[in-house]
């Protein structure tokens, strides 16, 4: 069980805007550790998405933004396409493990 | 092209021992940390271990430490993973990724993913 707790899905359809959360605790999100986002397609490689709660690297359309509060965090994909479907992952740091964690992951399904 | 690619995953009997290799493009190597985190079948992303970019601070994750050991040669451009005492469920894809700058602190994110190699234990 991840520490990270993220839906196992959602679902939208095209053009629709969907929220996926990611509920940490005073351990991690809550301590105030950075929360980064990753997309990955079936069978590839995590690609970052989001780093350090809301950047967007060079690439990544603004339709896709992030926020936190308190102990969560959630990504937000507007405009929603056929392309977005992927499994998506919360990351942080937990200072109880020392370690960087990753939540379960959520599978966006574009109907 | 700025690439990772990892090699060395196949099929291994539980306890046996295989090393995983991450070799790098691209980039200068020994600017960045690394990580390796693995992916089992259907499951999420799991971190199991990083290293700094000139090899002298190493972690690890509680469900490898004591049988898996993180390495670099600056000199090859290429990251290890020695894996001893294999589990069954220890059976994913595995990962090597790039840190944002030598040093792998608690605010870093990955940037940079290879396509990863399969690691099966299994008698």
């Amino acid at each position: 069980q991840s520490v990270l707790t993220q839906p196992p899905s959602v679902s939208g359809a095209p053009g629709q805007r969907v929220t996926i959360s990611c509920t940490g605790s005073s351990s991690n999100i809550g301590a105030g550790y950075d929360v980064h986002w990753y997309r990955q397609l079936p069978g590839r490689a995590p690609q970052l998405l989001i780093y350090t709660y809301s950047i967007r690297p060079s690439g990544v359309p603004d339709r896709i933004s992030a926020s936190k509060s308190g102990p969560s965090a959630s990504l937000a994909i507007a405009g929603l396409q056929a392309e977005d479907e992927a499994d998506y992952y919360c990351q942080s740091y937990d200072a109880n493990l020392r370690g960087w964690i990753f939540g379960g992951g959520t599978t966006l399904t574009v109907l | 092209e700025v690439q990772l690619v990892e090699s060395g995953g196949g099929l291994v009997q539980p306890g046996g021992s295989l090393r995983l290799s991450c070799a790098a493009s691209g980039f200068t190597f020994s600017a960045y940390a690394l990580i390796w985190a693995r992916q089992a079948p259907g499951k999420g992303l799991e971190w199991l271990s990083g290293i700094s970019g000139i090899g002298d601070s190493a972690y690890y994750g509680g469900s490898v430490k004591g049988r898996f050991t993180i390495s670099r040669d600056n000199s090859k451009d290429t990251l290890y993973l020695h894996m001893n005492s294999l589990r069954a469920e220890d059976t994913a894809v595995y990962f090597c990724a790039r840190g944002i700058a030598a040093a792998l602190v608690s605010t870093d994110w990955f940037d940079l993913w290879g396509q990863g190699t399969l690691v099966t234990v299994s008698s």
